[in-house]
């Protein structure tokens, strides 16, 4: 059973406008969520996390939103920029358990 | 900064051999992991150790086994390699949980099963 889903396999966005990247959940248990960026031949690299305690967390350009009663939470990337390219992932975790579980991952395409 | 780091890169195995894939971090985090990314299914946890001496199941981990050698070192041992076992395979450390203890990956080890 995937407890993390990435809907949407991929995405285009022309450069300068908002990418929405969504990620849905049915654990209401995990305590934070994490977002990953990932380029061609690395490892994934962390770009941004929020605390279910919250509903927002802003970073520069991203931004991320937590909707616990719809157990949904999105990505928000402002202005695009084709070095957004990228493939990304969402992740949640539960306190004390040391596992974090990551979603299928969304692929982006920033078109200059 | 090295942060994490996997070796080999690249690996091909014929179907039955066995191999060790070997991660080290040097960021002194207690938390270490090993993932793999198949098209379509994301990254699934394998094996994960909490703090130097313990070890523990994620979502996939049959046919492979861990040891936490130290604190620096996790190695993931596949004993009898099977096709399935065609993947990326990246580790991970974590210095310790909650959303500002994020983890850290390595650039994988790309390994195909024959």
């Amino acid at each position: 059973d995937q407890q993390v889903k990435q809907n949407s396999p991929s995405l285009s966005v022309q450069e300068g406008r908002i990418s929405i990247l969504n990620c849905d959940y049915t654990n209401s248990m995990f305590d934070y969520f994490l977002w990953y960026k990932k380029y061609p031949a690395e490892g994934p690299t962390f770009l941004i996390s929020i605390s279910s305690i919250k509903d927002k967390n802003e970073d520069g350009r991203f931004t991320v939103f937590l909707n616990k009663s719809a157990k949904h939470l999105s990505l928000h990337i402002v202005p695009s920029q084709p070095g957004d390219s990228a493939v990304y992932f969402c992740a949640a975790s539960v306190e004390g358990t040391y596992k974090y579980i990551f979603g299928t991952g969304t692929r982006l395409k920033v078109l200059a | 900064n090295a942060g994490v780091t996997q070796t080999p890169k690249f690996q091909v195995l014929k179907t039955g051999q066995s191999m060790t894939l070997q991660c080290a971090q040097d960021m002194n985090h207690n938390s270490m992991y090993w993932y793999r990314q198949d098209p379509g299914m994301g990254l699934r946890l394998i094996y994960y150790s909490a703090s130097e001496g313990t070890t523990d199941k994620g979502e996939v981990p049959n046919g492979y086994n861990v040891s936490r050698l130290n604190k620096r070192e996790f190695s993931l041992r596949l004993e009898s390699a099977a096709p399935s076992q065609t993947s990326v395979y990246f580790c991970a450390s974590s210095g310790g949980q909650g959303a500002n203890s994020p983890l850290h990956f390595g650039n994988g080890t790309r390994l195909t099963v024959t």
